[in-house]
């Protein structure tokens, strides 16, 4: 189907390798932190979260990363598969009381 | 239901035509959102529901744009007098309860609305 984003920012990367998503965000007040997969014609999917007092949460092949002195978040995927290749948005929150502010997002592609 | 279910997938409609977006939320829970997303942009957010409670409207972007949630499950977006601007995917999400985190919100995939 039609992707979604054809302007976002693309990250290429070779099967096998490690990949580094980014993201910036501006609320010092969020507090919890939501990484998001989408796949062409699909809705997000939830792939790992971490709460401000946390810099540091690894899931299986995923680790998420939290700066917040520099207001930065990163998602780190080992050993990265033909199957990664997808949109990625990061998505904060002040609380629970607030909805998920999405950023931009990142396309990753995976060459085989 | 097993996941959220939105219908249609796709919807082409006139400009000036009203649209009807559905969403069904996961069995139980309590909260329900609506999400844009247009070509080359994140997800804007509309509006969402918890259970009983007044819904949030601060997202939607002009008074043509309303929701509803019948009996704190089924949701309907209703765009009124469509715009070629209003081409998106409406993305609709449920999560156990409003403020309970972690887990984040599960989505549905979407209808894709063009207005031509």
């Amino acid at each position: 189907g039609e992707s979604v984003g054809l302007h976002l920012p693309t990250l290429s990367v070779q099967e096998g390798d490690n990949s580094i998503i980014n993201c910036a965000y501006s609320n010092s007040a969020s507090d919890y932190f939501i990484w998001y997969k989408q796949e062409s014609g699909k809705g997000p999917q939830f792939i790992i979260d971490i709460r401000s007092n946390m810099d540091k949460r690894q899931g299986q092949r995923v680790t998420v990363l939290l700066n917040k002195t520099v207001k930065h978040l990163s998602l780190q995927i080992a050993a990265t598969q033909p199957g990664d290749s997808a949109v990625y948005f990061c998505a904060e929150t002040p609380s629970g009381n607030t909805p998920l502010v999405f950023g931009k997002g990142t396309r990753l592609s995976v060459i085989a | 239901g097993a996941g959220v279910s939105q219908s249609p997938s796709n919807k082409v409609t006139e400009k000036g035509k009203d649209v009807e977006l559905r969403c069904d939320p996961i069995s139980g829970h309590t909260a329900l959102y609506w999400y844009r997303q247009s070509l080359g942009q994140g997800l804007e957010f509309l509006i969402y529901f918890q259970g009983n409670s007044a819904p949030d409207k601060s997202g939607l972007p002009s008074d043509r744009f309303s929701a509803e949630r019948t009996g704190g499950s089924v949701s309907t977006l209703t765009i009124q007098r469509t715009q070629q601007e209003d081409s998106a995917v409406y993305l609709c999400a449920s999560s156990a309860a409003f403020g309970q985190l972690p887990g984040g919100y599960t989505f549905g995939s979407g209808t894709r609305l063009t207005v031509v």
